[in-house]
């Protein structure tokens, strides 16, 4: 199975920040990287898909990026309702996986 | 707009077996690949089970591989998971998570509020 790292497991950071959260996979998925939010209580929301895809309705601040083995989500500007739980995920192999997480909070 | 509706969670003794569901509307489930994702309480996102939009192929994940069965009734635009020999980590939230795929490559678009397992004698 392909593994994917994320790093940090977790941040503190203040409202209008710029943060950045990346993801390494095991082996090359060329561009097959999504990146999800997840909100205490609630189901995960997508943002960004096929690496740097902003999915519809997301605001511009989210961005993604890279390729192969390497990716990075950033938030240009967080913003209270950013204060949450990411999480990237594969689809380049039948068997998808998820990497572990990064929680944003508030310092 | 599209809506996905898990149901069928509880609580399972070790041993046991659920099925669960989720009901789909909004969109064209028949010509959709749907998934099953899986969260652990205070852990993270485990991609558990996908199904072709035919249900022509089903891939399952190396820890459930033989457990559980994905399938789906397109006539009733829903989609199932049937859980046999349930065990202590099988408790979690299950989701039900609609495909979405183009050039682009493939994505977890829409996902419903998730139904919970517990399992415990």
């Amino acid at each position: 199975d392909i593994q994917l790292t994320q790093s940090p497991s977790s941040l503190s950071a203040s409202v209008g920040d710029s943060v950045t959260i990346t993801c390494r996979a095991s082996q090359s998925i060329s561009h097959y990287l999504n990146w999800y939010q997840q909100k205490p209580g609630e189901a995960p929301k997508l943002l960004i898909y096929s690496a740097s895809s902003l999915q519809g309705g997301v605001p511009s601040r989210f961005s993604g990026s890279g390729s192969e083995t390497d990716f990075t989500l950033t938030i240009s500007s967080l913003q209270p309702e950013d204060f949450a739980t990411y999480y990237c995920q594969q689809s380049y192999s039948s068997l998808w996986t998820f990497g572990q997480g990064t929680k944003v909070e508030i310092k | 707009q599209v809506h996905l509706v898990e149901s069928g969670g509880g609580v399972v003794r070790p041993g046991g077996s659920l099925r669960l569901s989720c009901a789909a509307s909004g969109f064209s489930f028949s010509t959709s690949g749907m998934h099953w994702v899986r969260q652990a309480p205070g852990k993270g996102l485990e991609w558990m089970a996908f199904i072709r939009f035919d249900g022509s192929r089903k891939y399952y994940a190396d820890s459930v591989r033989g457990r559980l069965t994905i399938s789906r009734d397109n006539s009733k635009n829903t989609l199932y998971l049937q859980m046999n020999s349930v065990m202590g980590e099988d408790t979690a939230v299950y989701y039900c998570a609609k495909d979405e795929n183009d050039i682009s490559g493939y994505r977890l678009d829409y996902w419903g509020q998730g139904t919970l397992v517990t399992v415990s004698s």
